[in-house]
């Protein structure tokens, strides 16, 4: 069991819009900042939103984020075959004193 | 660029120490800016960090692996290791070097290709 929550899985079609929610508690979301990272299958996770809603350069604006109290969710807007993809929500968890994931969430593109 | 590449033996017998490499290329370990570390994916499963160093050595890894976990920095190198004792087969992933930026908020910015380590005799 992961700490923190995602849905197995998702899925739209192309050019349609998604959201993957990402669930905590007080002592991880609630008072730390949350990253998303992307894995391709057979390639190791990339950096797709840091800070809750930041993108690093060279990742498409169509990726956006946002947090709330202890949620977090990550949106992608015009879906495209390459969005198919697992993604990973992520924080610190101060109680644990540990960094915690999420489950993942595969995106699957119809 | 920076790139971060993971190197060592690919089986290891359980009960013993698997043994992992990071050699960091495109920039330098010397530096307050990032902490190095480790993470792993069992096959099929999701992300479990492992811990990670500064460039000045010191560590912090994940509770549940009940110091199992030894992390040090080769700043001479550029490199940076993971041990980790009395394996099992439930340590069979694939294990991943990062560099976590830690100015301000803190994430797992550069990721390693990965390499897959199973235990087994």
């Amino acid at each position: 069991q992961s700490v923190l929550t995602q849905p197995p899985s998702a899925s739209g079609t192309p050019g349609q819009r998604v959201t993957i929610s990402c669930s905590g508690s007080s002592s991880n979301i609630g008072t730390n900042t949350v990253s998303w990272y992307q894995q391709i299958p057979g390639t190791a996770p990339k950096l797709l939103i840091y800070r809750n809603n930041q993108r690093p350069s060279g990742v498409p604006d169509r990726f956006s984020a946002s947090k709330s109290g202890t949620s977090a969710s990550l949106a992608i807007s015009g879906l495209q075959s390459e969005d198919e993809a697992d993604y990973y929500c992520a924080t610190w968890h101060d109680s644990l004193n540990d960094w915690v994931f999420g489950g993942g969430t595969k995106l699957t593109v119809l | 660029q920076m790139q971060l590449q993971e190197s060592g033996p690919g089986v290891v017998k359980p009960s013993e120490t698997l043994s992992l490499i990071c050699t960091v290329s495109g920039g330098s370990i010397w530096t307050s800016s990032y902490y190095w570390g480790w993470i792993r994916q069992p096959p099929g499963k999701g992300l479990e960090w492992i811990g990670n160093i500064n460039f000045s050595g010191r560590t912090h890894d994940n509770p549940s692996l009940k110091s199992r976990v030894t992390i040090s920095v080769d700043t001479s190198k550029n490199q940076f290791s993971l041990k980790l004792s009395s394996v099992t087969a439930a340590d069979t992933a694939v294990y991943y070097c990062v560099r976590l930026a830690v100015t301000g908020t803190r994430y797992f910015d550069s990721w390693g290709q990965g390499t897959l380590v199973t235990v087994s005799s």
